[in-house]
């Protein structure tokens, strides 16, 4: 079934450490979005990418990076973890000329 | 700046009731206004969207009314049933047409529990 693949699932992380969250699709999409969930906020846009070589910062990009080498893969990398990115991460990509996301099934990260 | 505000923060209804959820939102240039559904330990899911150009949408048991006047739209789940038990987001943005780049501001989401 054609969607967003991400990976991990769950990570458990020590504070300061560095990480990376995959995220693939295939379903050929420009535009692609990391964001957080966290009880009672809702969902937070970390950065976006409307197109491959292209990134920007979305609501809160403080302590995280992405990179966009090609149309299919948006990681997101900590670069020295803290506590409060405990979260659950969640990567989407939009069907072209719509407003339509679609999301992947997230990836669960602790920071201790 | 909340621009894309939601309430209630929880909702719980009976099997075969009504189960009402409002958003208002600031920005006059948004011009697409869509509802996500998510199920527990899954990723959101698109339910319905709407236009300013009209005031209704309905799929099934699920509509949207928009009042742009308001600036203000809901989503109106009919016959709820225990299976719609899910949290709910509605989001705004602005399209191409809009002069913006779809990018979306969500709610802070709506758990229902519908009771069997």
């Amino acid at each position: 079934i054609a969607g967003i693949t991400q990976a991990p699932t769950s990570q458990i992380l020590a504070a300061g450490r560095r990480m990376t969250l995959r995220c693939t699709q295939d379903m050929r999409h420009n535009a692609m979005y990391w964001y957080r969930q966290d009880l009672g906020l809702g969902l937070r846009l970390i950065h976006y990418s409307n197109t491959a070589g292209t990134t920007g910062k979305g609501e809160v990009p403080d302590g995280y990076s992405v990179s966009r080498a090609n149309t299919d893969d948006f990681p997101l990398t900590l670069a020295s973890a803290v506590p409060s990115q405990t979260s659950v991460y969640f990567c989407a990509s939009r069907r072209p000329n719509t407003g339509e996301l679609f999301f992947g099934e997230g990836s669960r990260l602790t920071v201790l | 700046q909340q621009q894309v505000k939601q309430s209630p923060q929880s909702l719980i209804v009976q099997k075969g009731g009504i189960s009402i959820i409002n958003c208002a939102y600031e920005n006059t240039a948004f011009d697409y206004f869509p509802w996500y559904q998510q199920f527990p330990g899954k990723g959101p899911a698109l339910l319905i969207a709407i236009r300013p150009d009209v005031s209704e949408k309905k799929e099934g048991r699920f509509t949207i009314s928009f009042n742009k006047s308001a600036k203000q739209f809901s989503l109106h789940i009919m016959d709820s049933q225990p299976g719609d038990s899910a949290t709910y987001f509605c989001a705004a943005s602005r399209t191409a047409r809009a002069g913006g780049s779809y990018i979306p501001t969500f709610g802070r989401g709506t758990s229902l529990i519908v009771h069997p």
